[in-house]
């Protein structure tokens, strides 16, 4: 039973350009939250998705960052015209319902570098 | 909201020497609350988690952590730590996301 799957582990891009990370949640979980880890710091809750909605928007950057889970295929975090700041590592976490009850399995993340 | 605070930002012990981190929470009612484990460059692993029930709650590799409502506390104990032990710890409460504190880094020295 494979874990949460991220892809790519290491992603580098100029400024401007866009990022996509891609996030499959663990087999049978249909709850997907993708977290922000600046360099020395926690991690930071971006965005809470179910399939095809996203439930919780509250954490997202206003301008440029973007995120959906379509009914077939993993989950997307896109971040367009890439600047430094937005250098960090990217995680996804699954869980099978509401957390509280349900625990959330991270995956490994997605270090992104904006050269 | 519910919020978490980690008061140590680094803390160093000795291997086979115990290890205590702190843990304070902000929140009305009996929280959910986590701790988990990262190790560098990996992504987070669950060391144990408190729901409700008996305060002092076992986890993995020999850890534990203790409920205390009276100080808003869920801190996190080992007895004896082993140099494999030297990672980031991250104390969260839950309220449908996770909340998560800024972490304490653990060294273990020889």
């Amino acid at each position: 039973n494979a874990g949460v799957m991220q892809n790519p582990r290491h992603l580098v891009r100029r400024r401007g350009q866009e990022a996509r990370l891609r996030c499959s949640p663990m087999k049978g979980h249909s709850h997907v939250y993708w977290y922000r880890q600046l360099p020395e710091e926690g991690l930071k809750f971006m965005v809470y998705l179910q399939k095809e909605n996203i439930i919780d928007e509250s954490g997202m950057p206003k301008e440029r960052f973007s995120a959906e889970f379509p009914k077939e295929g993993p989950s997307i975090l896109r971040i367009q015209q890439v600047v430094r700041g937005d250098s960090a590592a990217y995680f996804c976490a699954s869980s099978p319902g509401l957390t509280g009850a349900n625990v959330l399995t991270f995956g490994a993340g997605s270090r992104l570098t904006v050269l | 909201a519910q919020s978490v605070t980690q008061p140590d930002i680094h803390i160093t012990v000795s291997e086979g020497a115990s290890l205590e981190l702190r843990c304070n929470y902000s929140y009305g009612a009996t929280p959910y609350l986590f701790w988990y484990v990262q190790s560098p460059g990996q992504g987070l692993q669950l060391l144990l988690k408190y729901f409700s029930g008996d305060t002092l709650v076992q986890g993995i590799k020999g850890f534990e952590a203790e409920f205390k409502r009276s100080q808003s506390s869920f801190n996190l104990r080992k007895p004896s730590v082993h140099w494999s032990d030297a990672a980031e710890y991250f104390c969260a409460v839950d309220d449908y996301k996770l909340s998560f504190g800024a972490g304490t880094t653990v060294t273990v020295r020889a």
